[in-house]
């Protein structure tokens, strides 16, 4: 069975520094690998896949993430913290085997504070 | 706009009634997926479909719950004698054909279902 663990809850970081958003996967074959935002009443919304290839994903607003084989994770990352950022972040994860349905982590909130 | 539209957006029913939500996906996605996300979860998947036929419904919790996709674009979801731990938004969500799994989704906005 897929499964996907944000072990934070709320992460608080202070505008300018670099934050960083944990993401662990668990699947029986290869891994795809999402992250998507949620801003208040809108929809989820892409920020960036692993699929295969190079390990360092960039993606939407200068986020980009680390897929790491070993630790089995997907930590998502952004070099400097804008206010604008804050909001709540979802890794989810496939397996490449088979059309299995994508399996979304609980969320973690990101607070960027002035 | 061109995105995933859902209606209605907010839906206030009683206990035991019928509701049908819609979803309007992107033009040209084979693909469509319903989930349910409760208050502090991640989406849970329901169902999907590829083209007019459900390919996945593992996710329904039971059989109150039924989707259809007639024409292969817009779906509807439908719960029946709905209760009140039905309350949820219900997510909508298009993309690209199935693909192995590779193609990132486009969601909709969303229904909030909320069961008196």
């Amino acid at each position: 069975a897929q499964s996907v663990a944000q072990p934070e809850d709320q992460v608080n970081v202070a505008e300018g520094n670099p934050l960083t958003v944990k993401c662990t996967y668990s699947v029986s074959g290869n891994p795809y690998l999402f992250w998507y935002v949620q801003y208040p009443n809108r929809g989820l919304q892409f920020l960036l896949k692993y699929i295969t290839g190079d390990n360092l994903v960039k993606g939407s607003y200068g986020f980009e993430a680390e897929f790491n084989k070993s630790q089995t994770s997907f930590h998502l990352k952004k070099p400097s913290a804008l206010v604008s950022d804050s909001a709540l972040y979802f890794c989810a994860v496939r397996d490449i085997r088979g059309n299995t349905p994508l399996v979304f982590g609980k969320g973690t909130r990101l607070s960027v504070i002035a | 706009g061109a995105g995933v539209s859902q209606t209605p957006s907010n839906k206030v029913t009683e206990k035991g009634k019928y509701v049908e939500l819609r979803c309007d996906p992107i033009s040209g996605h084979t693909a469509l997926y319903w989930y349910r996300q409760s208050l502090g979860q991640g989406p849970e998947f329901l169902i999907y479909f590829q083209g007019t036929g459900a390919a996945d419904d593992s996710g329904l919790p039971n059989d109150r719950f039924f989707a259809v996709r007639p024409e292969g674009s817009v779906s509807t979801l439908k719960i029946q004698r709905t209760e009140r731990g039905d309350s949820a938004v219900y997510l909508c969500a298009s993309s690209l054909t199935i693909a192995g799994g590779r193609n990132e989704q486009f969601f909709g906005p969303g229904t909030r279902l909320t069961v008196l």
